[in-house]
């Protein structure tokens, strides 16, 4: 059964403290690995796509990188304004394009 | 920028009633799906329609459930009969293509009392 388990559920970082989510899979052929951030009472934002082992996406403090069974979303010197909860998702060959979602690493950001 | 837009933003119902939540997907996108997150837990999977039917349901998606784009342009959800269970977010989402990045709606608040 296609699974992504993502870790910590929450985290508390100051402003300025890097650190890294982490988002591993299990699935059955893998077609892309998709990084959501979340704010409360919202839709899920899309964030990064990445669909090979090796690949790297950045887009201004984060980081996303893709091995053959994790995933992490690296951010440097957050913000405030990075709090949000971050969901990772994977589509695998065994469907047609649905995503299965982890349960979302819930971040906050003091200054 | 083009966006997902869903109507209403909050729905509060009796148990029992017939609710349809609306979605207006972004006008090239070709593959349509309703994801539902029931508060404090996973969104999940409920239904995807590409090409005016049906392509993959979850075991959620009952009989009580139906999608249709009933005029090329809305994407909708109806259920039939709702129950206190139903309560949750329920987000519609678009891509182009099959493996590439779904875009989401703000999301429909449904409570059912």
């Amino acid at each position: 059964e296609d699974q992504v388990t993502q870790s910590p559920e929450a985290l508390r970082l100051q402003e300025g403290e890097s650190s890294s989510l982490n988002c591993s899979y299990t699935v059955s052929g893998l077609r892309g690995l998709f990084w959501y951030r979340q704010d409360p009472g919202k839709g899920p934002e899309f964030l990064f796509t990445l669909y090979s082992a090796g690949e790297e996406k950045e887009k201004e403090r984060l980081k996303a990188t893709l091995t053959k069974k994790e995933s992490f979303l690296h951010i440097t010197a957050p913000k405030p304004e990075d709090s949000a909860t971050y969901l990772c998702a994977v589509v695998s060959s065994s469907n047609t394009g649905k995503l299965i979602f982890g349960q979302g690493t819930t971040l906050q950001v003091k200054p | 920028e083009p966006e997902v837009t869903q109507t209403p933003s909050h729905q509060v119902t009796q148990m029992g009633q017939e609710v349809i939540l609306r979605c207006v997907p972004i006008s090239n996108h070709l593959y349509f799906y309703w994801y539902r997150q029931i508060l404090g837990q996973k969104v999940e999977f409920l239904v995807s329609f590409y090409n005016n039917e049906i392509s993959e349901k979850s075991e959620i998606f009952d009989d009580q459930f139906s999608v249709e784009r009933p005029d090329g342009s809305n994407f909708t959800l109806k259920i039939r009969s709702t129950k206190l269970e139903d309560s949750a977010m329920y987000f519609c989402a678009t891509t182009w293509g099959q493996n590439t990045e779904a875009f989401f709606g703000q999301g429909t608040r449904l409570t059912v009392v």
